[in-house]
């Protein structure tokens, strides 16, 4: 069992680039969630989804975008990257309450 | 906004001795969990306490819970070099917990050998 796992672990993109995030998870879980941290601040998160094909926005959707087309993956995307999104992105998925997270991925924006 | 938030911001104690940190929070929850992360990696989830709990064990961890102050606090026994992380206490959003969790901005603990 990997768990949850994230690509990819580092990216830098100039400011305007895109980029897509891929999280996978192999517990079956229904639900799954994408955070960032930000120095000294806890995770927010972005969006998530309860199935396969659903997808709802968190505390801080601006300026990402999210699919779940298949019920193991989850992919954020950076439409068009800013600086104010440099940050680590961390991926969980869950069956109820307890969260299993990945390992992240550390984004610069230049 | 954050709905938990940790106090202290950061503890350093020796190997040995107990670790006690607090979170508040603003609004009513079902459950509240705690997290552990150690640098550079991701979280970890380390206990549940259900809002009709008051007291839980795990190990060396204990968990209180006062919903009438809306406060939690993390006790670690003995602890060991090993513990030294930062921890979060994170509460449901809204009533089933599919729709994730709110973080504090966790407490930073050291162990000194």
């Amino acid at each position: 069992n990997a768990g949850v796992t994230q690509t990819p672990k580092f990216r830098v993109l100039k400011t305007g680039q895109s980029m897509t995030l891929l999280c996978a998870q192999d517990m079956n879980h229904e639900y799954m969630y994408w955070y960032r941290q930000d120095p000294g601040m806890g995770l927010r998160l972005i969006h998530y989804s309860v199935g396969e094909g659903t997808t709802a926005k968190g505390e801080v959707p601006d300026g990402y975008n999210v699919s779940r087309l298949k019920k193991q993956n989850f992919l954020l995307g950076l439409e068009s990257a800013a600086p104010s999104q440099t940050s680590v992105y961390f991926c969980a998925s869950s069956s109820w309450a307890e969260q299993y997270f990945g390992p992240g991925t550390r984004l610069t924006v230049t | 906004s954050q709905q938990g938030e940790e106090d202290p911001q950061a503890l350093s104690i020796q190997e040995g001795e107990n670790a006690t940190m607090n979170c508040s929070y603003k609004t009513s929850i079902n459950n509240l969990q705690w997290y552990r992360q150690n640098s550079g990696r991701g979280l970890v989830h380390l206990i549940l306490i259900r809002s009709n709990e008051r007291e839980k064990h795990s190990g060396r961890l204990r968990v209180t819970l006062d919903t009438s102050k809306k406060s939690s606090s993390l006790l670690i026994t003995a602890s060991r070099a090993a513990d030294t992380a930062s921890y979060f206490c994170a509460t449901d959003r809204s009533g089933g917990g599919a729709d994730g969790l709110t973080f504090g901005k966790g407490t930073h603990l050291i162990i000194q050998p």
